[in-house]
């Protein structure tokens, strides 16, 4: 079983489209969570911190739910600027990160 | 403001030549770490270190080797390049705690 594991997609929104993505994680000791944003031959760059209280930025959610070891990433009014990979990052015993294998994110218009 | 500086950008090697892919930090990051990533998967984690002088392997660490001799430097070896090992190269780092990592711009290599 991979230590972090992503539906890979594609997701075909059309613009204004509600999106979620779910992320599940085997390592029940994993201590940090994130989500990252990889544009087509880029880099990754943070999109957020995923909270155990979940959090919110702007028309991103995040949520974490450790009893069911998942976390989920919600996309409100979807742009045409949000087309890009969202990579699910597990962090355990404070310095191995651990990426998911992504999940693409198509919107048109 | 450099950040994570990765050299080469490209790179084409032959089977079973060797190279180093550079990786320099300028943020006095304690953690770094080395990805690979093949077309249209997600990132493997291949070395990482928690300090000068600390490296640990990853998940994809046969047929790579690294040193981190300070903090600001951890460069990855191939000794004998393989086929397989054609890839896009992320060298990344961060402070401790919950913070974010902080990516190079990516090293792409092909062996032929």
């Amino acid at each position: 079983r991979k230590e972090v594991e992503q539906d890979p997609g594609p997701f075909n929104v059309p613009e204004g489209a509600t999106v979620a993505f779910n992320c599940t994680y085997s390592n029940s000791a994993s201590q940090s969570f994130f989500w990252y944003r990889q544009d087509c031959r880029k880099e990754p760059k943070l999109l957020m911190s995923v909270y155990s209280s979940g959090n919110e930025d702007g028309r991103f959610t995040a949520q974490l739910n450790r009893a069911s070891q998942y976390i989920s990433l919600l996309i409100r009014d979807s742009k045409l600027s949000d087309s890009a990979t969202y990579l699910c990052v597990v962090r355990t015993g404070g310095f191995k990160t651990i990426f998911g294998a992504g999940t693409r994110l198509f919107v048109k218009a | 403001n450099a950040g994570v500086t990765q050299t080469p950008k490209f790179r084409i090697l032959k089977i079973g030549q060797s190279m180093t892919l550079q990786c320099t930090q300028d943020m006095n990051h304690n953690y770094m770490y080395w990805y690979r990533q093949d077309p249209g998967m997600g990132l493997k984690l291949i070395y990482y270190s928690v300090g000068a002088g600390i490296t640990d392997k990853g998940e994809v660490p046969n047929g790579y080797n690294v040193s981190r001799s300070t903090t600001e430097d951890f460069p990855l070896r191939l000794e004998l390049a393989a086929p397989s090992q054609t890839s896009v190269y992320f060298c990344a780092s961060r402070t401790g705690g919950d913070a974010e990592a902080f990516f190079g711009q990516g090293t792409r290599l092909t062996v032929v």
